[in-house]
């Protein structure tokens, strides 16, 4: 069975740090491209950050510029998300998503998430 | 950056509806349109990728429509199970990508 699986997430201050793994089984990870999406409480789906399947592509929305560093060890089967500078409007739930072989067609496998809270 | 925006925000229907959700992009995207659903507590879920093509395990009653900017999903005969919020989703920026703000569907 295809499964990815966060964990990480917490309670840190303002200004403080946190690292998110994602745990995939069930596909050739390094095959495929992944993401983390974010949503605040009550709030919609905003895009963090990408990295391609090798690990030597990555991308970031404006909000994670700067502050957040995605990467993946391909021999664990795992994806990170170290987040640096934490900030109240960070909070959230994480979610790790499997991309599409074709990139442009999607996200068809998520995690169930991890909540993260910065709060002093 | 691309802009996404959905309409209606929120929508009652009731079991048996046809139910349409639009999405606009800020400016042209191809096909290049994603639709998820997700329900209260739950990761989202591909329903429809390339504006019109049904995600594997999808039930044949959604469908999508579009292309350039304006985009629809449409859902012919709503059943009790597809009560939850619609996101869509460009990916003509890929790696980038841009979700609209959802579409709530509530029991009328």
């Amino acid at each position: 069975e295809v499964q990815l699986l966060e964990s990480g997430g917490g309670l840190v201050q303002p200004g403080g740090s946190l690292r998110l793994s994602c745990a995939a089984s069930g596909f050739t990870f390094s095959s495929y491209a992944m993401s983390w999406v974010r949503q605040a409480p009550g709030k919609g789906l905003e895009w963090v950050s990408g990295i391609s399947g090798s690990g030597r592509t990555t991308h970031y929305a404006d909000s994670a510029k700067g502050r957040f560093t995605i990467s993946r060890d391909n021999s664990k089967n795992t994806l990170y998300l170290q987040m640096n500078s934490l900030r109240v409007e960070d909070t959230a739930v994480y979610y790790c998503a499997k991309e599409r072989s074709l990139r442009n067609y999607g996200m068809d496998v998520w995690g169930q998430g991890t909540t993260v809270t910065v709060s002093s | 950056d691309i802009q996404m925006t959905q309409s209606p925000s929120s929508l009652s229907a009731s079991v048996g509806d046809r139910v349409t959700i639009t999405c606009r992009a800020s400016q042209t995207i191809s096909t290049f349109l994603n639709w998820y659903q997700q329900k209260p507590g739950k990761a989202p879920k591909l329903l429809i990728y390339a504006a019109s093509t049904l995600q594997s395990g999808v039930p044949s009653r959604f469908s999508g429509s579009g292309s350039g900017t304006d985009f629809t999903l449409t859902i012919s005969s709503l059943q009790p199970e597809d009560f939850a919020t619609y996101y869509c989703q460009q990916s003509y920026t890929t790696p980038l990508y841009t979700f609209g703000q959802g579409t709530k569907l509530e029991i009328k």
